[in-house]
């Protein structure tokens, strides 16, 4: 099976700009999540989204946004672009079908994002 | 309060060698689950072991072991026979479940720590 694809892998954009990303989950996951990693807060969670439905979303302003399409593709988008958005921009998969805490997430190779 | 704490920023150790990575959690979730990933310079995250809070027995996955102490709310990551493809960042994260239908999943990671394998 594939794993977890995103694109770009690499995207350079200046402040007041915006920006889409895209992930592709594992086949046959239903559950996308979307993670932002930097070197002075560490691994955060962004949102989550399951069969289309938005199902939780960490503790980021509006201007962070993504969806999930009916074939479990998800994008995520932010807006006005601030210099303290530059990340590795994590997206991770699973199945949601087994519903207990031992489910696993698989991530992408992520997409790094340097905001001039 | 950190849920996830991961007091070894960087960690050494020899090839062929035992190296524990520590990691302590706070939850008072009486159902949870803790991952143990691991980054190399390229970024992705892999995953390596998972351990639920009602396993009685320590995850085992190949050199990979969990060492979970739940009164301690300690769950170590024992790498035996370090090889040099071991280095890299490790990450142990905690995902807090609520059985209240269906949830939704989160994990929060600790700050990582940074393994380099000495040949």
């Amino acid at each position: 099976k594939a794993g977890v694809t995103q694109t770009p892998r690499y995207l350079i954009k200046t402040r007041g700009q915006q920006v889409t990303l895209s992930c592709s989950p594992i086949s046959g996951h239903r559950s996308v999540s979307w993670y932002q990693q930097t070197p002075g807060q560490g691994l955060q969670f962004l949102f989550e989204y399951f069969s289309e439905t938005q199902r939780n979303k960490g503790n980021f302003p509006g201007r962070f946004s993504g969806r999930q399409f009916s074939n479990s593709r998800s994008e995520m988008n932010v807006s006005t672009l601030e210099l303290g958005d530059s990340a590795l921009y994590l997206c991770a998969s699973r199945s949601g079908t087994s519903g207990g805490p031992q489910e696993t997430q698989y991530f992408g190779p992520g997409t790094r994002l340097l905001v001039l | 309060a950190q849920k996830i704490t991961q007091t070894q920023p960087g960690m050494f150790v020899q090839e062929k060698e035992a190296v524990t990575l520590d990691c302590t959690y706070d939850t008072s979730d009486q159902s949870y689950g803790l991952f143990w990933y691991k980054q190399p310079s390229s970024g992705e995250m892999i995953f390596l072991i998972y351990q639920g809070s009602y396993d009685e027995q320590n995850a085992t996955e190949g050199r990979y072991s969990l060492n979970f102490q739940k009164a301690r709310k300690s769950a170590n990551l024992v790498i035996s026979a370090s090889q040099l493809g071991d280095s890299a960042m490790y990450f142990c994260a905690m995902r807090e479940y609520s059985y209240s239908g269906a949830g939704s999943y989160q994990l929060t990671f600790g700050k990582g720590t940074k393994l380099s394998v000495i040949p």
